[in-house]
């Protein structure tokens, strides 16, 4: 069965530093996102992205986050100048349509020190 | 973004009872409500969806129910196994929106 994978599944990092977060999406399909999850919170969306540009964004997604789909197969999340704050899960997920379920991958836990 | 909403924190049921997960909407133009599954440290997965055209929509042991004069949704869980025990998302979208918009989950405990 056709999943979504991501690397890595857990990254260390200084505040400060900048991170990529990758994922490979489905490979039919259209429509790809970045969620995270703080811990014991809820599943936060980050951004969609569709046509290679990004479709929707929300408030936390500022201009320390970047998104890239640089070869047509990997869809990555970068952070600029970690904060503590950003420590989560964070989820890539892909879907087909508008009308189906997006899958979800195994998610990246990222811990800011 | 609290268009979403599942004001049940936590429920627990006894394995072989009814779990009956509710969610309620704000937003008129969500047209595809789904349920997802996540258990600690995994991704959210897949479990049942229903489009705005259908007031019911049945998978084995999961129902999901949506009333929209209501605004409302619900997942129904039977029998209850173990296994069972995950935090559940409601999820919805509208057509021209490409996002999940989530609820903040709920935990069922499925005691033995």
């Amino acid at each position: 069965e056709p999943e979504v994978t991501q690397t890595p599944s857990h990254q260390v990092t200084q505040m400060g530093q900048e991170v990529i977060l990758r994922c490979v999406p489905i490979s039919n399909h259209l429509y790809f996102y970045w969620y995270r999850q703080i811990l014991g919170q809820k599943v936060e969306f980050l951004v969609s992205f569709y046509n290679n540009e990004i479709s929707e964004k929300s408030e936390i997604f500022d201009d320390q986050f970047s998104v890239e789909r640089p070869d047509g197969s990997n869809f990555t999340l970068k952070i600029r100048s970690t904060k503590l704050e950003d420590s989560a899960m964070y989820f890539c997920a892909s879907r087909e349509g508008g009308y189906t379920e997006a899958f979800f991958g195994q998610g990246t836990r990222l811990t800011v020190v | 973004d609290q268009q979403v909403k599942q004001n049940s924190p936590s429920l627990s049921v006894q394995e072989g009872r009814i779990s009956i997960l509710n969610c309620d909407y704000t937003n008129s133009m969500f047209d595809y409500f789904l349920w997802y599954k996540k258990y600690p440290a995994e991704g959210p997965t897949f479990l049942i969806s229903i489009s705005s055209i259908k007031d019911k929509n049945e998978d084995g042991r999961f129902t999901v129910f949506l009333n929209k004069s209501a605004k409302h949704l619900s997942l129904h869980i039977v029998p209850s196994q173990p296994g069972d025990s995950a935090v559940y998302f409601c999820a919805a979208s509208a057509l021209n929106d490409y996002k999940l918009s989530f609820g903040a989950g709920t935990t069922v405990t499925v005691r033995a």
